[in-house]
């Protein structure tokens, strides 16, 4: 079943901070999120394990609350090049299935 | 030097044709994917191989057919296209099947059926 990301759609001027919502109705035992540009492919930012394991890019930071079956992902001192879609993704039966994405946009 | 490479980049084709878009990846990885992403952007798994192994079949048309001849390539045939093939098909790779691993992605095929 497909994770729930919120907001949809955030605009921010550079140098606000942001925050992703991730959430499924099934036990999570792992989140990704990645980042996609307009016309690009998705890029990996992070993954997050059940019992707090985490591997990622440096800049980036993330939550995972196991009981909530919630994941978080947190912008900060945003840069135009921030700017693109976010999409959460739950492991399941060893695909991944990915949220409908939250479009991000950082203005100067 | 790309690690992830697909052809064609772009696909125009007319409702009923049969077209293929081929995917290699140079980075000795093990597991590879191939993701419809539809005009909602919603990214959806289509297929996964495992060293030439089917190992993910999604509710896919069996117009689709995938194929892979060794563990760096993976190619996707589509018969009879229609119009609601229109897409951007991305292809996938990860060291291999476990949860731990990253995936990367290749460039995407913007497919146009008309």
């Amino acid at each position: 079943q497909q994770p729930v990301q919120s907001p949809q759609a955030v605009i921010l001027r550079e140098g606000e901070d942001a925050v992703i919502n991730c959430s499924s109705s099934k036990a999570l035992y792992s989140v990704h999120w990645y980042r996609q540009k307009h016309g690009e492919a998705p890029v990996f930012l992070m993954i997050l394990l059940k019992g707090g394991e985490q591997k990622g890019h440096e800049k980036i930071s993330a939550s995972f609350n196991e009981k909530k079956q919630q994941s978080s992902l947190y912008l900060t001192a945003s840069q135009l090049s921030y700017s693109g879609t976010y999409f959460c993704g739950t492991r399941t039966t060893g695909k991944l299935i990915f949220g409908q994405g939250t479009t991000l946009q950082v203005k100067p | 030097d790309t690690a992830v490479s697909q052809t064609p980049k772009y696909l125009v084709t007319q409702m009923g044709n049969d077209k293929s878009i081929k995917c290699e990846q140079n980075l000795g990885h093990d597991t590879m994917y191939w993701y419809k992403q539809d005009s909602k952007k919603f990214l959806k798994i289509m297929f996964s191989y495992n060293n030439k192994e089917l190992i993910i079949n999604e509710t896919v048309p069996n117009r689709f057919s995938p194929k892979s001849p060794d563990k760096a390539h993976l190619n996707l045939h589509i018969n009879s296209l229609e119009l609601g093939d229109s897409a951007v098909y991305f292809c996938a790779s990860s060291p291999d099947r476990g949860t731990y691993n990253e995936q990367f992605f290749g460039p995407g095929t913007r497919l146009t059926v008309l």
